[in-house]
């Protein structure tokens, strides 16, 4: 089984422009999250989507930031214009549709991340 | 709200030390706490998890037990190896409002030398 990948790797952009982040999910997993780790701090939730719908978007950090899930399976996450502190490494993590509160804890899959540097 | 505080790094190790990473948590409720590993080059992986107060979970002879009554977590392995070099990162999952969310300390680097 193939695990969650995202594209690309590295980037590195000038403030000012556009990035767009790809994530695709485990094959079969409704739940798709973002988080990002900035400057080497803690690990940040920045949205949750369950299939295509954007269930939890509480921790994304203002509107230069866009993601989008479209058809439910793989999705990007667009910077428009990109800072200088939103460098950083943006993890994606996937997850079966488990159970709400006190049953079963569905294990959330990470991808290898996208360092992301904004010049 | 929620959060969880771990012991900054990074921590310096001979092989066949004793590790011990200290974590903590903030929560409303009875919260899931998990730790994870980031390898060099690699994604997040569970390390191990517990979900319920006095539970002891354990993975590749690493534990940690859930302590209700000092909130915490912390990661115990009797003798480490080189190939444990990563970061460890803390986290908890809470069980209301936006309760898939996973909520990170700040990440532990752990480097064991020969």
């Amino acid at each position: 089984e193939a695990g969650v990948t995202q594209f690309p790797s590295h980037s590195v952009i000038e403030k000012g422009q556009t990035v767009t982040l790809r994530c695709d999910p485990i094959s079969g997993h409704d739940n798709l999250y973002w988080y990002r780790r900035v400057m080497g701090k803690e690990i940040k939730f920045l949205l949750h989507f369950v299939k295509e719908s954007k269930q939890d978007e509480s921790g994304m950090p203002n509107n230069r930031f866009l993601a989008e899930r479209t058809g439910g399976t793989y999705s990007t996450l667009k910077v428009q214009p990109a800072e200088l502190e939103d460098s950083g490494v943006y993890f994606c993590a996937s997850s079966h549709l488990g159970l709400a509160g006190g049953g079963s804890v569905d294990e959330q899959f990470f991808g290898p991340g996208t360092r992301l540097t904004v010049l | 709200g929620n959060s969880v505080t771990q012991m900054e790094g990074p921590v310096t190790l001979s092989e066949e030390a004793f590790l011990t990473i200290n974590c903590t948590y903030t929560a409303t409720g009875y919260p899931s706490l998990f730790w994870y590993v980031q390898y060099p080059g690699e994604g997040l992986q569970l390390l191990l998890k517990a979900t319920k107060a006095d539970d002891k979970g354990s993975n590749k002879g690493f534990e940690a037990t859930y302590r209700k009554e000092t909130t915490s977590f912390h990661l115990e392995k009797g003798s480490v190896q080189v190939s444990d070099s990563a970061v460890y990162f803390c986290a908890l999952r809470g069980i209301s409002g936006g309760y898939n969310k996973l909520i990170f300390g700040a990440g532990t680097r752990l480097a064991v030398h020969p």
